[in-house]
């Protein structure tokens, strides 16, 4: 079978770090990405974990631990314009399954 | 470059229709995928394709179909719309090997 889980909902204020938890089970699994939304728009690709750890990127970060198949995306220095969805998609060879997203809301 | 594009931007059928949602991309990627997104419902796979003359379903399959003749073209048809198929669907390319997913900007449909 295939799972995955990730809050529905996070509240940070702004200038704050936020952590994004996401635990999955799939098959044939190869590597975690983290994809934006905002409201209107097309799920836009942040990071991507093939191996276990953190992968930086800007203020922006990525954890894998293949081994509690669990990651996380963490997001320092919040600004207004990080209000989006995050979704936690698990990457098989052939195609990549997208859970329900967690909203992201920030507090000036 | 265009990247992934999609047409029409927003399409209204009446129960009963049919129609083909085109999503075309100049990435020359091998890998296409058709998702669905409603409220509270994250993004569902519809159908893929590794490569051309080659698709498979996904999560939500029923309703729909697809072919690949190209390299460049994944189209998906529902051959009689229901109210159930109103959603925000997104065509979405990536390279063989690769880890980001191109998103095209979405076809809004609503059936009536």
């Amino acid at each position: 079978g295939q799972s995955l889980e990730q809050p529905s909902e996070v509240t940070a204020v702004e200038g704050a770090i936020v952590q994004i938890n996401c635990t999955y089970q799939t098959s044939g699994f190869y590597g975690l990405s983290w994809y934006q939304q905002h409201d209107g728009g097309a799920p836009t690709f942040l990071s991507y974990n093939g191996l276990d750890g953190l992968e930086e990127t800007g203020r922006f970060s990525s954890f894998l631990s293949r081994s509690d198949s669990y990651g996380y995306l963490l997001l320092q220095e919040l600004q207004m314009k990080d209000s989006a969805s995050y979704f936690c998609a698990p990457n098989r060879d052939d195609k990549i399954i997208f859970g329900k997203g967690t909203r992201l809301h920030i507090l000036p | 470059n265009a990247g992934v594009t999609q047409t029409p931007k927003f399409q209204v059928l009446k129960t009963g229709q049919s129609m083909t949602l085109q999503c075309a991309q100049d990435m020359n990627h091998e890998y296409m995928s058709w998702y669905r997104q409603d409220p509270g419902m994250g993004l569902r796979l519809i159908h893929y394709s590794v490569g051309a003359g080659i698709t498979d379903q996904g999560e939500v399959p029923n309703g729909y179909n697809v072919s690949r003749s190209t390299t460049e073209d994944f189209p998906l048809r529902l051959l009689s719309a229901a109210p159930s198929q109103t959603s925000v669907y997104f065509c979405a390319t990536r390279g063989r090997g690769g880890n980001e997913q191109f998103f095209g900007p979405g076809t809004r449909l609503t059936v009536l």
